[in-house]
């Protein structure tokens, strides 16, 4: 059974800092990985899709990377705005049962302080 | 955005009583899935659907049953509600299961079981 685990649980870092979350995986028989971000009292929004053939994705000032060997990924954020305090979810796309779904892990919640 | 409406938004609930959340995609998605949110554990899939009338199991799926009728919706029941349901309900809708896909969620559904 794939387990997910995002490090650290919780982030603090003020305004214009490049910073790193960080997202593990125990099963490396996957499809793909999502970054997610959710604001409080909201759904998830799709930030970036890595396939597992792929090695980063690329959106803006937010860069993905997937090392599927070594069972992580991470998210890099650069220059750091307010605008980015919220929740970032990892999820990985496993195969199982009829259709592939997507496990989870608990989330990073980033605050970006003025 | 992806047409996606969840209904009730916010239901407060009794303990045994029959509970319906109801999933809405104007996408026209072959794949619909019913996720809930809880601290510490991320989201967990309860159900499924990969077409009218197909449906399976998730990871956590004791207590719920679900049903599709039409391809635009999807049905989440609680035949009789616990207070261990008492959580934040998501449906999320994909194109297809690729590996370049996504999944698009919906807003929540915020259910208290008292």
């Amino acid at each position: 059974k794939q387990e997910v685990t995002q490090i650290p649980a919780a982030l603090s870092v003020p305004e214009g800092e490049n910073l790193v979350l960080n997202c593990s995986f125990t099963d490396s028989a996957i499809y793909n990985l999502q970054w997610f971000r959710q604001d409080p009292g909201k759904g998830l929004t799709s930030l970036l899709l890595i396939q597992s053939s792929q090695r980063e994705q690329t959106s803006g000032r937010l860069n993905a990377s997937l090392d599927k060997s070594s069972g992580r990924s991470t998210l890099y954020i650069a220059a750091s705005q307010p605008g980015d305090s919220a929740t970032y979810l990892c999820a990985t796309g496993d195969s199982s049962g009829s259709a592939r779904q997507l496990t989870f892990g608990s989330g990073t919640q980033l605050t970006v302080l003025p | 955005d992806a047409g996606i409406t969840q209904s009730p938004r916010h239901k407060v609930t009794e303990t045994g009583t029959p509970v319906t959340l109801r999933c809405h995609q104007t996408e026209n998605h072959r794949y619909m899935y019913w996720y809930r949110q809880d601290p510490g554990h991320g989201l967990r899939l309860i159900h499924y659907s990969y077409g009218v009338k197909d449906t399976d199991k998730g990871e956590v799926s004791d207590g719920y049953s679900v049903s599709r009728s039409k391809t635009e919706d999807f049905l989440l029941t609680l035949e009789s509600a616990t207070s261990s349901q008492t959580s934040v309900y998501f449906c999320a809708i994909s194109e297809s299961t690729g590996g370049e896909n996504t999944q698009y969620f919906g807003p929540g559904t915020r259910l208290t079981v008292l």
